[in-house]
């Protein structure tokens, strides 16, 4: 199974800065990469697709980068909503593997 | 809208059958879609638990592979999950889901429903 290793796993960062999150994959899976947001006592919600595509309704302060084994989400000017556990998924082989999660929390 | 809904018993015994249901509404389950179950221990991480096309194309996580089975019932709209011969290791909260469509990742959620193994 590709593993998915996310750093950091936790992080505390004030509301107006910019917030990267990495992912890096044991083996080259391109550009089959899902992020994830999941906000407290809810349900993930995905946020990237494809590494870099933004789904949509998903605000412009989020993106990601990366192909191959690196991968990275971005929050550009981070918000009180923000406040969550993001995720990393692969999808270039079964079984589909996720990151440990990053907990985002607000200074 | 497309909206996902799992159900079924939130506390099951050792040695026995977890068996979940995912009401899906919105859309019919027979559109062309992959949809999945993934599970989160709590306080843990993801771990995706298989997937199911209406056809009967399944794909299962081999490490839970010898005891899932993943079925759709497309007269009800709906898919079911059992997990037989469960330990307090499959508590967790289960959340059924719907592959987008760019490849297997997962563009809608149902809201989770916890399973809890003890006695």
């Amino acid at each position: 199974a590709i593993r998915m290793t996310q750093s950091p796993s936790s992080l505390s960062a004030s509301i107006g800065d910019r917030v990267t999150i990495t992912c890096r994959a044991s083996q080259d899976i391109y550009n089959y990469v899902a992020w994830y947001q999941q906000q407290p006592g809810k349900a993930p919600k995905i946020l990237i697709f494809a590494a870099s595509a933004l789904q949509s309704g998903v605000p412009g302060r989020f993106s990601g980068s990366g192909s191959g084994t690196d991968f990275s989400l971005t929050i550009s000017d981070l918000q009180t909503e923000d406040l969550a556990t993001y995720h990393c998924q692969q999808y270039h082989s079964y079984p589909l593997t996720f990151g440990g999660g990053t907990k985002v929390e607000i200074k | 809208q497309v909206q996902l809904q799992e159900s079924g018993p939130g506390l099951v015994k050792p040695s026995e059958t977890l068996s979940l249901t995912c009401n899906v509404s919105g859309i019919s389950i027979t559109s062309g879609y992959y949809w999945g179950w993934i599970r989160q221990p709590p306080g843990k991480g993801l771990e995706w638990i298989g997937s199911i096309h209406h056809s009967g194309s399944t794909f299962y996580n081999p490490s839970l592979e010898s005891r899932v089975s993943i079925s759709v019932d497309t007269s009800k709209n709906q898919m079911s999950l059992k997990l037989k011969s469960v330990t307090a290791a499959d508590t967790a909260i289960h959340y059924c889901a719907r592959r987008g469509d760019f490849g297997d990742s997962f563009d809608r959620w149902g809201q989770g429903v916890l399973v809890t193994v003890s006695s």
